[in-house]
C-alpha cells in the first residue's frame, strides 16, 4: 500500500516563530488532507490540498503532486497550535476511497 | 461540513465484554468510515461502513471482533467484541460526502475506550 512519511517527528517552538512540516507519499494521490488534533484527542479538518496550494490565515499548505510532496506552514505560531499534525492521503489507485495517514508531528509551542 | 456526534464520548469496561459504539450525522452521507488510534499511534482504517449491506473490513480485522451496522445515510455502529486491554484506543468515525463535490474526509469526536 501507499506510504506516509512525515518530518519531524517532534518539533519545538517558541511563541511567535514559524515552520514548516513535511509529508512525503509514495504513490499518486488523489486525496491529500492535513489535520491538527488537538490535546482532547479531536481531529480538526485544516486543509483539503490534493495539489496547489491554500492559505487559511497563519497556516497555509501546498502540494506538488508530480514530485509526491506536501508542505504545511505555520506562521507567528501561538500556544494553542500544539498538538499533532497529521498528514493523510487516498491513493489514486486505491478502491476503498480509504485515508492512510502518516506517523504525525508532534508540535509544541512554549509561551 | 457535516456535524458528527458519537455516543460514548469515554468509556472504561472490563475485559470480556462489549461496546458498541454510535455515529450519528446530521446529513445524508455517502461514505463512513470506523478508524483506532491506539495510544501514542496515528489513525488505523478498520472498516468502510456500507448502508444496507455487510461492512468491508481491512487487513487485521475481522467482522466477529468489530461488527458494524449502518441501517441509513445518518447513522452507523462500531462494537468491540470480548474486549482486551490491547483494544483500549480512540475510537473515530468519519464521512465522506460527494454530493459536495470533493472527496474531503470529516471526523467525529472519537470514544477513548479504557480496558482493564
Amino acid at each position: 500500500g501507499i506510504q506516509v512519511e512525515q518530518s519531524p517527528p517532534d518539533l519545538i517552538l517558541q511563541e511567535g516563530a514559524n515552520s514548516t512540516l513535511r509529508c512525503n507519499f509514495s504513490d499518486s494521490v488523489n486525496n491529500l488532507q492535513w489535520f491538527h488534533q488537538n490535546p482532547w484527542g479531536q481531529l480538526i479538518n485544516l486543509f483539503y490540498i490534493p495539489s496547489g496550494t491554500k492559505q487559511n490565515g497563519r497556516l497555509s499548505a501546498t502540494t506538488v503532486a508530480t514530485e509526491r510532496y506536501s508542505l504545511l506552514y505555520i506562521s507567528s505560531s501561538q500556544t494553542t497550535d500544539s498538538g499533532v499534525y497529521f498528514c493523510a492521503v487516498e491513493n489514486s489507485g486505491g478502491s476503498n476511497y480509504k485515508l492512510t495517514f502518516g506517523k504525525g508531528t508532534l508540535l509544541t509551542v512554549n509561551p | 461540513s457535516a456535524v458528527i456526534s458519537q455516543k460514548p464520548s469515554r468509556d472504561i469496561c472490563q475485559r470480556g465484554t462489549s461496546l458498541t459504539i454510535q455515529c450519528q450525522v446530521d446529513s445524508q452521507v455517502t461514505m463512513m468510515f470506523w478508524y483506532r488510534q491506539q495510544p501514542g499511534q496515528s489513525l488505523t482504517l478498520i472498516a468502510t461502513a456500507n448502508q444496507g449491506s455487510e461492512a468491508t473490513y481491512e487487513s487485521g480485522f475481522v467482522i466477529d471482533k468489530f461488527p458494524i451496522s449502518r441501517p441509513n445515510l445518518t447513522f452507523s455502529t462500531l462494537t468491540v467484541s470480548n474486549m482486551s486491554p490491547e483494544d483500549s484506543s480512540i475510537y473515530l468515525c468519519s464521512v465522506e460526502d460527494w454530493q459536495t463535490g470533493d472527496y474531503e474526509q470529516y471526523f467525529g469526536p472519537g470514544t477513548r475506550l479504557t480496558v482493564t
